[in-house]
């Protein structure tokens, strides 16, 4: 029969501004969080990543910030290049000492020249 | 030092046939985990391994499929008897004891 496609949420913006993609997390116990970054064609790209002690780490263009009331993260990044298009993935880790992670559903991101 | 390697990327195969999908963890990973993309979703957690050892098989589904991770050589997904369901893409990554997860490119299965 015939399949109907899931659309990933988009989030579009200009080259040079600044995007903001948000992510609900599921499970009050989860302490460790990572946002990934896929290209079209490839495996997640690790690109940052908070503790459920923070509220907000900074690397180099983007930041991460974490409100664990709302269980919300979000990804913040600072002059958008086209290179940053991409599928941006937060994960969450439940805890214990493994590295199985539940991932969001995505969000497409697309940068306008 | 290389990073995940997966093979085949790209495999094709008829319903009724086997699939199996190889995963070379980093260098000094002892930790390979196993998981699996639907198109335009996010990845859902398979299987955990170490060394001769299945971690946790919680996200596995309980027929035709199974893993190993071998003393020597790569951990291998293995897929009997496919259906078009499992179609998709599957994505190895490893680390060590504790640490950041490394993903593979992925292997992308068709099942025509």
């Amino acid at each position: 029969g015939e399949s109907v496609g899931l659309h990933l949420p988009t989030l579009s913006v200009q080259e040079g501004d600044n995007s903001i993609i948000n992510c609900a997390y599921s499970n009050s116990a989860s302490d460790y969080f990572i946002w990934y970054k896929q290209e079209s064609g490839k495996g997640p790209q690790f690109i940052i990543d908070i503790r459920s002690n923070m509220d907000k780490r900074q690397g180099q263009r983007v930041t991460v910030l974490l409100n664990k009331t709302v269980k919300h993260l979000s990804l913040q990044i600072a002059a958008t290049q086209p290179g940053d298009s991409a599928v941006y993935f937060c994960a969450e880790n439940p805890g214990g000492a493994t590295n199985k992670l539940i991932f969001g559903t995505g969000t497409l991101l697309a940068v306008q020249p | 030092n290389a990073g995940v390697m997966q093979n085949p990327r790209h495999l094709v195969r008829r319903r009724g046939q086997e699939a199996r999908l190889r995963c070379s963890p980093m260098k000094g990973h002892s930790h390979v985990y196993w998981y699996r993309q639907l198109p335009e979703e996010g990845l859902k957690f398979m299987v955990y391994l170490q060394k001769e050892n299945i971690i946790d098989e919680s996200g596995m589904p309980k027929e035709r499929f199974s893993a190993e991770f071998p003393k020597e050589g790569p951990s291998i997904l293995r897929i009997q008897q496919v259906v078009r369901g499992d179609s998709a893409a599957y994505f190895c990554a490893s680390s060590r004891v504790t640490g950041e997860l490394f993903f593979g490119e992925g292997s992308r299965l068709t099942v025509l």
